[in-house]
């Protein structure tokens, strides 16, 4: 039973450009979440995507957004990226219908020069 | 501030010795999860709790979830070199459905 899965693992970009990180849930679950953990911190949530829609959303700017396909895998866009946005990102899948149960990826360990 | 106040922040333990780490919330924990973290990579799923007053054991790790469920610990007994690395409490604050981590507990064990 695959895990899962994030792509890619290590990204490194400059200062005002856009990246796209991408993340394939765990079989049989619907729902994505994004988190943004910063060294040294705990992991910030980002936002969560169900039914191809965005569910509900933490307290990062319009320049962080995603999406949802129909075989629930997601993508975590940025734009105009800063300096601050280096981080690992962490998506984390569940089944919606119960209420808890999170699996987490490796993470897409993004450096901005 | 932190929704979820974890301690200490920063551990070293001799090789053999027990320890605890705590994790708090000001607010109702629907489902308090713990998660162990390696430098740089993914989360590993160590407990799930979800009643007051649980208790989880998997190895040599039991977790505690206490009768008000607003506070949890995480007790490691005969702690080995296997054990280091950063721990993190995580929990669903009032059923949003969405994890809220504290800022995480790094674990060193000597030898």
């Amino acid at each position: 039973d695959a895990g899962v899965t994030q792509s890619p693992t290590h990204l490194i970009k400059t200062r005002g450009q856009q990246v796209t990180l991408r993340c394939s849930p765990k079989s049989g679950h619907d729902t994505v979440s994004w988190y943004q953990q910063a060294l040294g911190q705990g992991p910030q949530f980002i936002f969560q995507y169900y039914e191809e829609e965005e569910r509900q959303r933490g307290n990062f700017p319009d320049r962080f957004s995603g999406h949802q396909f129909p075989n629930y895998s997601s993508e975590l866009n940025v734009n105009a990226l800063l300096l601050g946005d280096s981080a690992l990102y962490l998506c984390a899948t569940q089944l919606i219908s119960r209420d808890y149960g999170y699996t987490f990826g490796s993470g897409t360990r993004l450096t901005v020069v | 501030s932190q929704e979820l106040e974890q301690s200490p922040q920063s551990l070293i333990v001799q090789e053999g010795k027990n320890l605890t780490i705590n994790c708090t919330s000001s607010k109702t924990l629907y489902g308090l999860y713990w998660y162990k973290q390696k430098y740089g990579e993914g989360l590993i799923f160590l407990m799930m709790l979800q009643k007051g007053g649980e208790e989880k054991s998997h190895e040599k790790i039991t977790a505690k979830l206490d009768e008000k469920k607003q506070q949890s610990s995480l007790h490691i007994t005969a702690s080995q070199p296997s054990h280091a690395g950063i721990y993190l409490c995580g929990a669903d604050i009032q059923g949003a459905q969405k994890l809220v981590f504290g800022q995480g507990t790094r674990l060193t064990i000597n030898p």
